[in-house]
């Protein structure tokens, strides 16, 4: 099946660092990625959907500046949490699209964001 | 309401069936997921339907649909201590260039000897 690899697994770091976070297909061409957030012992929220060459689309409340994404191929997208702080830390799960409707998304394993 | 909606927690006895329901929001979804999540770990897609669709079975998992009532059920036949987890729903809407799609608030399914 598709597969997709998200790197880091684990960031434990600073607080005021930045920290990249990417998402790769491995074996399909991604015309969409999708950026999701995820508190303990709750569900996943969408922050934003970043298509290949153009600008990522961030759901409401998602600060853009502060979580910047790139999507400059059909293999790759990257999150960016800018200038870290403790309530950034979380569990984000990225996402990949064919653009195929009617093929599920493939998710990858998910990183698990702890800023001291 | 505006939420997917699952209960929270379940248990059942190992060799049990177990039954995980969901109400969802948007008539309009085109597919309906199942979703399985370990502890630290991502989401492993378990089935999904069509929205034209009342039932998709797949070996141990049974999906039912019933679009009347946006609600959707997955039943997994003798369950095992390996299918304790977070079970998620997920609806999709498409937006043009791929499908977006809505989680449920997730069920825990507990699984005793």
């Amino acid at each position: 099946g598709a597969v997709v690899s998200q790197h880091p697994s684990r960031v434990i770091c600073k607080s005021g660092t930045s920290v990249k976070i990417e998402c790769r297909s491995l074996d399909f061409q991604a015309t969409t990625m999708f950026w999701y957030r995820q508190f303990p012992k709750q569900s996943l929220m969408l922050m934003a959907t970043s298509n290949e060459g153009s600008k990522a689309t961030y759901e409401q409340g998602v600060e853009k500046d502060k979580f910047l994404i790139n999507h400059a191929s059909l293999t790759l997208s990257t999150l960016t949490v800018t200038s870290a702080h403790p309530e950034d830390s979380s569990f984000y799960i990225c996402s990949a699209s064919s653009g195929d409707f009617n093929q599920p998304q493939h998710f990858g394993d998910g990183t698990r964001l702890s800023i001291l | 309401g505006e939420d997917v909606e699952q209960s929270l927690f379940l248990s059942v006895r190992e060799g049990d069936s177990s039954v995980i329901n969901c109400t969802y929001t948007d008539s309009s979804s085109t597919y309906l997921y199942w979703y399985k999540q370990e502890p630290g770990a991502g989401l492993q897609l378990l089935t999904y339907i069509f929205s034209n669709m009342d039932m998709k079975q797949d070996q141990r998992l049974t999906v039912l649909l019933n679009k009347k009532d946006k609600h959707l059920s997955l039943r997994i036949a003798d369950t095992q201590t390996g299918d304790s987890a977070i079970y998620f729903c997920a609806e999709s809407k498409n937006t043009g260039t791929a499908s977006k799609l809505t989680f449920g608030t997730g069920t825990r399914l507990q699984v005793t000897l």
